[in-house]
């Protein structure tokens, strides 16, 4: 099935530890390398993870991936306020021949 | 750095054709892909294709019989065409660079860096 599912929102307080869930098929996240992006509120998206596990320059430590099978986790530790946004898990799918998005996951920071 | 801005109008009636141009400043539009995705207000991302300025091009199910892209080195832009636009093409529409392979038979994609993104309304 070629759809990326992500839970649609999560949360943590300051300095907390959180993970976000993308979960797919061995279509897509089985057999193809995962990214993550983060949108801040009323700007483009940002790549924040690629290939499962790569952060871009510039992207804090704090921003980790892995991959599992057919799924795929983000996690943010030391949690921030301006890590308040929506956070979407892309990657290609054989059976599409495209690229999925998962749903987004807005992260509320209380 | 690779910048990327979308241009365009920002207002397409429906049955009528969408074109929006991305034009790629401080480095060479040549030698990479390019994509266009959109993103409806309040809803998540989608794909909508990808280019090789070579020519080779990649749509999505979804768009391929309604999108054309096609490049102009010489001016460092490239344009999205989506024909036959209703509502439901109503979105911010953005441009992004795509690093796109395949590794150990795993296939990646990523989109570094984006456009700003543009707003098209389908309306009459």
């Amino acid at each position: 099935q070629s759809v990326l599912t992500q839970p649609p929102s999560a949360s943590g307080t300051p300095g907390q530890r959180v993970t976000i869930s993308c979960s797919g098929s061995s279509s897509n996240i089985g057999n193809n390398s995962v990214n993550w992006y983060q949108q801040l509120p009323g700007t483009a998206p940002k790549l924040l993870i690629y290939r499962n596990n790569q952060r871009p320059s510039g992207v804090p430590d704090r921003f980790s991936g892995s991959k599992s099978g057919t799924s795929a986790s983000l996690a943010i530790s030391g949690l921030q306020s301006e890590d308040e946004a929506d956070y979407y898990c892309a990657g290609w799918d054989d059976s599409l021949n495209g690229v999925l998005f998962g749903g987004g996951t807005k992260l509320t920071v209380l | 750095q690779v910048q990327l801005q979308e241009s365009g109008p920002g207002l397409v009636k429906p049955s009528e054709t969408l074109s929006l141009t991305c034009t790629v400043s401080g480095g060479s539009i040549s030698s990479y892909y390019w994509s266009w995705i959109r993103q409806p207000a309040g809803k998540g991302l989608e794909w909508i294709g990808h280019f090789y300025t070579s020519g080779s091009t990649s749509y999505s199910p979804s768009f391929k019989s309604r999108v054309t892209m096609s490049v102009d080195t010489s001016k460092n832009q490239f344009s999205l065409k989506l024909k036959s636009v209703t509502a439901a093409d109503t979105a911010v529409y953005y441009c992004a660079r795509d690093h796109w392979g395949k590794i150990s038979g795993a296939r990646y994609i990523w989109f570094d860096p984006w456009g700003q993104g543009t707003l098209v309304t389908v309306s009459s």
